[in-house]
């Protein structure tokens, strides 16, 4: 089983719909969770950062994480032509000595004006 | 704002070359990381740097070597350049002690 799984889509809506992107993994030892964007032939960008179970809210974006569950999502709210990009989950073990990263495949979404 | 530059973001080179691909943070960061991506494969880690002159293999390692003489600087060699190795590099950088990684725009490499 791999550590994280993330549907590739890809993902096209209507602008202005509820975008949900949504990552599982395996190991209960995750406890550190991100989300990046990644235009096209850009480099990621972080979006979100979160360690705890819950809801984080950045306006119109919203990272949830279930630890029971091993499941992180991202909603996009009132989504735009501009949220068009490849979404990539990443989680990480700990703090520690120990800093990579293990990252989802991304799913690539495209928002239609 | 952190800024993760990278040398150059376009690169031909020719089968067997030696190629260098450097990257630079100026942050301060301790941790630098280099990625490759393809598409379907997602972001493999090839090497990464926790401090100036230490150096850890990643998950695909063979093929590269890395160099970080000093704390900004994290360059990424390859010996002998292979048409297997055309792909998406990406340099990351972060503080040490934190999860959060920054990235660099990336560099495509084409090996013919």
């Amino acid at each position: 089983q791999k550590e994280v799984e993330q549907d590739p889509g890809p993902l096209s809506v209507p602008e202005g719909a509820i975008v949900s992107l949504n990552c599982t993994y395996s190991n209960s030892a995750f406890q550190y969770f991100m989300w990046y964007r990644q235009y096209s032939r850009k480099g990621p960008e972080l979006l979100m950062y979160t360690y705890s179970s819950g809801n984080k809210e950045d306006g119109r974006f919203t990272a949830q994480v279930d630890k029971s569950s091993k499941y992180i999502s991202l909603f996009i709210r009132d989504s735009q032509p501009s949220d068009s990009a490849t979404y990539l989950c990443a989680i990480s073990k700990s703090g520690g000595s120990n800093y990579k990263l293990t990252f989802g495949k991304g799913t690539l979404l495209t928002v239609n004006p | 704002d952190v800024k993760v530059t990278q040398s150059s973001r376009y690169l031909v080179k020719r089968t067997g070359e030696k190629v260098f691909l450097e990257c630079v943070q100026d942050m301060d960061h301790e941790n630098m990381f280099w990625y490759r991506q393809d598409p379907g494969l997602g972001l493999r880690l090839i090497y990464f740097s926790y401090d100036v002159k230490m150096k850890e293999k990643g998950d695909i390692p063979e093929g590269y070597s890395v160099s970080r003489e000093k704390k900004e600087r994290f360059s990424l060699i390859l010996e002998s350049a292979s048409t297997n190795q055309t792909s998406m590099y990406l340099c990351a950088s972060s503080p040490g002690r934190q999860e959060t990684q920054y990235f660099g725009p990336g560099t495509r490499l084409l090996v013919l």
